[in-house]
Parts: structure tokens; sequence; C-alpha cells
């Protein structure tokens, strides 16, 4: 148990639906990211939220839309996706001043 | 960009050997970090060791890092089955960017 705790483990949708992603962590941390890691490809970076702020959105489109209510939770809003966008999708916290990232278990993305 | 590139990507030994693998970066870091990841499921730290740090050891995981060849190295020794798993490195700059992950290392342990 990392501390920080993803829902749903595995979600399939069709490329009209909309979904979204959550991510809570229980560590008192002040950053939360969204990675997305494809098979046979590095994890990338997604979005990155420092105290509720997003500070980095790597090129990311825009039928994904991260949503941060406040420094314990994260959500990643899905809409219209397409079948390459089918991956495993992992939330990550941590304290910008150590550097080092909690993930949660991730949520398993299948869009049909 | 700071991407870790892992080498080898893929690795299988037996139970009981040690395992070598390797990190090159591209730029000055603050840092770099060692994670682990069972099929399918989360990332977990491992072990962190800064740029003024060459060597730094956690249990049965010895990490190195030589700044001059932008390179290091994490070592299991006496695997275990268990130890079955991917394998990344990941580099902090003194700027604090997040961290940027390689595609990893598959290791396999075979008992």
């Amino acid at each position: 148990e990392t501390g920080v705790t993803q829902t749903p483990r595995h979600l399939v949708m069709g490329m009209t639906n909309k979904k979204s992603l959550k991510c809570e962590q229980h560590l008192g941390h002040n950053a939360m990211y969204w990675y997305k890691q494809s098979a046979k490809k590095p994890l990338e970076l997604m979005f990155v939220y420092n105290f509720k702020e997003q500070t980095e959105n790597n090129s990311v489109p825009s039928r994904f839309s991260p949503e941060c209510p406040n420094s314990s939770h994260l959500f990643l809003h899905l809409h219209t996706l397409q079948p390459e966008d089918s991956a495993l999708y992992l939330c990550a916290s941590s304290d910008r001043g150590s550097g080092e990232l909690f993930f949660g278990e991730g949520s398993r993305l299948t869009v049909l | 960009s700071q991407q870790g590139e892992e080498d080898p990507q893929a690795l299988s030994i037996q139970e009981g050997e040690n395992a070598t693998m390797n990190c090159s970066y591209k730029t000055s870091i603050n840092n770099l970090q060692w994670y682990r990841q069972n099929s399918g499921r989360g990332l977990v730290h491992l072990i962190l060791i800064r740029s003024n740090e060459r060597e730094k050891h956690s249990g049965r995981l010895r990490v190195t890092l030589d700044t001059s060849k932008k390179s290091s190295s994490l070592l299991i020794t006496a695997s275990r089955a268990a130890d079955t798993a991917s394998y990344f490195c990941a580099t902090v700059n003194s700027g604090n960017t997040p961290l940027v992950f390689g595609k990893g290392t598959r290791l396999s342990v075979i008992a």
C-alpha cells in the first residue's frame, strides 16, 4: 500500500463515452502527476499539479482533461478517446522537496 | 531530454546470481532514482542517489553514480524469483522538473 489509490483499476469504454479516472493520496504531498504507460514505450508524463495548480502539460490532446480540486485528489476526465489511448494510466504524488514519487496501482484503460 | 536509458532491455538470470542494470542520461542532474514495477502494477521507489554521492546501498541493492559519464548502475545481489520485474531509472535536474523515465529493464529471475 503506497498511500496513493486509483479507481477504477480497469475501465473499458467506447470512443464516444465520457469517463473519469480518480486518484487520491493520503500522504500529505503537494504535487500530483498523471503518467501514461503504453506497451513498449517509456512512461509518458502527461500532467503535473503543484498545490492544485497545473504546472506541466506535455502536449496532451484535449480529449484528456485533468482536474485537481485539492492537493489530495486528482482526476483525469476522458472524452471521445481513440483506441491508441488504451494504456495503463498511473497517478503519482510527491513532496516536491524529496523528488521521490509514490505511485498508485494504475487504471488499465481499454478503448474499443 | 532528461530521459534515462536503461541497458539491457531484458535480462534473464538464475536465482542466486547477481543482476546488473545500467542507466545513461543526458544532462546535469540533482538526483537519480531507481524504481521497480511488477507486471501491470504501479511503480515502487527503490533508491535515490544524489549527484554528490557515488554509491548507495539498501539491503541487496547497490547503486552507483558516475556523473562524469552520466551513468548509473543498479546491482541486485543474490537474486530471488520475487525480484522478477521491470526496473526503471529516472532523473531530476537542478530545476526539479518532474521525473522522466526510460523504457526500463525487464529482469527475469529463474528459480
